[in-house]
């Protein structure tokens, strides 16, 4: 199975501040036939489902704000919030889906205001 | 609009059994493979179960193998989860989650399933 490991565990940030999680993958996560990393990222905030932020390591999902971007490539990955909103208090969790049997996600981060 | 309803989800005594259902709307349902993914109380995210689009493929993780069976039926837009000999690791809250493709690209709210005696 591939071990994905976020770091760091716990975040506190200052409102308008960057925001920066990474995300590092036991094996690489990179298709060399397509060159595409396997990765997502998403974010749960409390009480709520996980959410679809980034795919292919630096897609952004749909109506996801641009302050939100990923990137990285093989084995280590990164989650960069811009400048940090209210609102983006959350657990962010990566996971790839280059090897989907079992499909694996990180441990999760969980981002705070400072 | 999308959307995945979770249901089934109680109180259970280990050893029993418990069938979750996940309705499914605002989209072509036998378009998408569909997964379980379940979160135990302030733990993360563990995959459980993935059935491809038409129910000829189902894939378990090592820990629900033999124990619990992913189904669909295409006619109700409906997937459901038959979970047997529950132990009070398997509490947690269940998702039903689209494929779309390789990643989860909508999530439902999730039913809760508690262990215990």
């Amino acid at each position: 199975d591939i071990v994905m490991t976020q770091s760091p565990d716990s975040l506190a940030v200052s409102l308008g501040e960057r925001a920066t999680i990474n995300c590092k993958s036991s094996q690489s996560v990179l298709y060399s036939s397509n060159n595409k990393n396997y990765l997502a990222w998403y974010q749960q905030k409390a009480g709520q489902p996980p959410k679809l932020l980034i795919y292919w390591a630096s897609t952004r999902e749909s109506g996801v704000p641009d302050r939100f971007s990923g990137s990285g490539s093989g084995t280590d990955f990164t989650l960069t919030i811009s400048s940090l909103q209210a609102e983006d208090v959350a657990v962010y969790y990566c996971q790839q889906y280059y090897d989907t049997l079992p499909y694996t996600f990180g441990q999760g981060t969980k981002l705070e205001i400072k | 609009q999308v959307q995945l309803v979770e249901s089934g989800g109680g109180v259970v005594q280990p050893g029993r059994s418990l069938r979750l259902s996940c309705a499914a709307s605002g989209f072509i349902f036998t378009d998408y493979t569909i997964h379980w993914v379940r979160q135990a109380p302030r733990k993360g995210l563990e995959w459980v179960a993935v059935i491809s689009y038409d129910g000829s493929n189902k894939y378990y993780a090592d820990s629900v193998k033999g124990r619990f069976t992913i189904s669909r039926d295409n006619s109700k837009n409906t997937l459901f989860l038959q979970m047997n000999s529950l132990s009070t690791e398997d509490t947690a809250v269940y998702y039903c989650a689209r494929e779309s493709p390789y990643y989860f690209d909508f999530w439902g709210q999730g039913t809760l399933v508690t262990v215990s005696s």
